[in-house]
């Protein structure tokens, strides 16, 4: 298994552009979130999802869109980036259900610069 | 709503020593409590993940204990060694939906 997965690893955009970050996972779980990591925040949640096609907002949602069409995908959009969304982006999943399998899989991150 | 400390933000020990870590919240509606480790640049590894009718979870030299009355977790790492220097979270709530603490850097010295 691959796990979680995240592509790019790391972009630069300029305010105002757009682009897409990539989540999957090959783990068929339902659970699949987004966070943001940044230094003296911690880890807060922009989005997440209990199952295809059914998303909800987070800590910090403004200024992202998500969708899941699929088990595996989970891409988060920044719609018009903007210098405090420079951050890193962390994906995970964990399955649904029974408390002891909650346990949360983490992706590589995402860092990006918004300039 | 929920919030969680974790204090120190960072330890420094020698190698060999056994040491813990706090984790603190103020909601006990917990549903799991979770321990991270994270390396530089990296994403986060579980740890351990206590669910909130349990005491305490054990991995080998890890130990983690709960205690919902009063708040608290702790994290018990036996004889420490270098390759344990990371940050370790701890995250609380549900799998899909985790509240974290910002994290204690620990560095282990040889």
């Amino acid at each position: 298994n691959a796990g979680v997965t995240q592509t790019p690893k790391f972009q630069v955009l300029k305010t105002g552009q757009s682009m897409t970050l990539q989540c999957a996972q090959d783990m068929n779980h339902e659970y699949m979130s987004w966070y943001r990591q940044d230094p003296g925040m911690g880890l807060r949640l922009i989005h997440y999802s209990v199952g295809a096609g059914i998303t909800d907002q987070g800590e910090v949602p403004n200024g992202y869109n998500v969708s899941r069409s699929t088990t595996e995908d989970f891409p988060l959009r920044l719609l018009s980036a903007a210098p405090s969304q420079t951050s890193v982006y962390f994906c995970a999943s964990s399955f649904r259900g029974l408390l002891s399998q909650e346990t949360q899989y983490f992706g590589p991150g995402t860092r990006l610069l918004v300039l | 709503k929920q919030e969680v400390t974790q204090i120190p933000a960072a330890l420094s020990v020698p190698e060999g020593e056994n040491l813990v870590l706090n984790c603190s919240f103020t909601d006990s509606a917990i549903y799991n409590l979770q321990w991270f480790r994270q390396d530089p640049g990296k994403g986060l590894t579980s740890l351990l993940l206590i669910q909130s009718s349990q005491r305490e979870q054990t991995s080998g030299r890890l130990n983690a204990s709960l205690d919902k009355s009063s708040g608290r977790s702790t994290l018990y790492i036996a004889a420490s060694q270098p390759g344990d220097s990371a940050t370790y979270l701890c995250a609380v709530g549900p799998g899909g939906k985790l509240i974290f603490g910002q994290g204690t850097e620990l560095s282990v010295k040889p």
